[in-house]
């Protein structure tokens, strides 16, 4: 039972360039979401989905899209990467929308240059 | 969601129980209280929720005051790998804000 895994730990991407975070979880559970930490910051919430098909928005969307084509699968795409998206990124997932005991992934360290 | 103040930063001796408040005067009667950590570079973990009883784990007690108005996680009896950001968060499972709505958190630092 692997839990949330993502990859890469690590990538660099020059201003304009577009690349999916990945994001997978082993546990059957219903509700994904991603988080962005800034330094300093809690986690902010910028996606999140209830179920294979259903994606939201959080708090900050802006510049990421979203899919769940699956119950395992919940990558986050950038669609034209800025300085401003630099952050570690982490994927949670819990058995339900309700449940407030989440489970996540060791975070991917994005720096936009 | 009722919003939480802790204290920006904590130390505690190794061996010794660490007690870490937080303030939720605001909190509705249906909201619970969660703590989780994040200890340096990785993921923040779950570690232990209540609603108005008192409740303990394997890795920490969990103390809510009577008119709910704060709560104190205690790790009975620290270590140097206990030394992380410790975050306290209110939430309703229903009808609440979707994920989780983190502050600044805690800084524990356990010294040897």
């Amino acid at each position: 039972n692997a839990g949330v895994t993502q990859t890469p730990k690590f990538q660099v991407l020059k201003t304009g360039q577009s690349m999916t975070l990945q994001c997978a979880q082993d546990m059957n559970h219903e509700y994904m979401s991603w988080y962005r930490q800034d330094p300093g910051m809690g986690l902010r919430l910028i996606h999140y989905s209830v179920g294979a098909g259903i994606t939201d928005q959080g708090e900050v969307p802006n510049g990421y899209n979203v899919s769940r084509s699956t119950t395992e699968d919940f990558p986050l795409r950038l669609l034209s990467a800025a300085p401003s998206q630099t952050s570690v990124y982490f994927c949670a997932s819990s058995y339900s929308r309700a449940a407030g005991t989440q489970y996540f992934g060791p975070g991917t360290r994005l720096t936009v240059l | 969601d009722a919003k939480t103040t802790q204290p920006p930063s904590m130390d505690c001796a190794e061996g010794r129980a660490a007690n870490l408040p937080c303030n939720h005067s605001t909190i509705s009667g249906n909201e619970y209280v969660y703590w989780y950590r994040q200890i340096h570079s990785q993921g923040p973990q779950y570690i232990i929720h209540g609603l108005k009883n008192n409740e303990t784990n394997e890795m920490a007690s969990l103390i809510i005051t009577e008119d709910r108005k704060s709560s104190t996680l205690i790790l009975p009896h620290a270590t140097l790998r206990d030394t992380a950001v410790y975050y306290c968060i209110v939430r309703a499972p229903v009808g609440g804000a979707d994920g989780l709505t983190f502050g600044k958190g805690t800084h524990l630092i356990i010294q040897p």
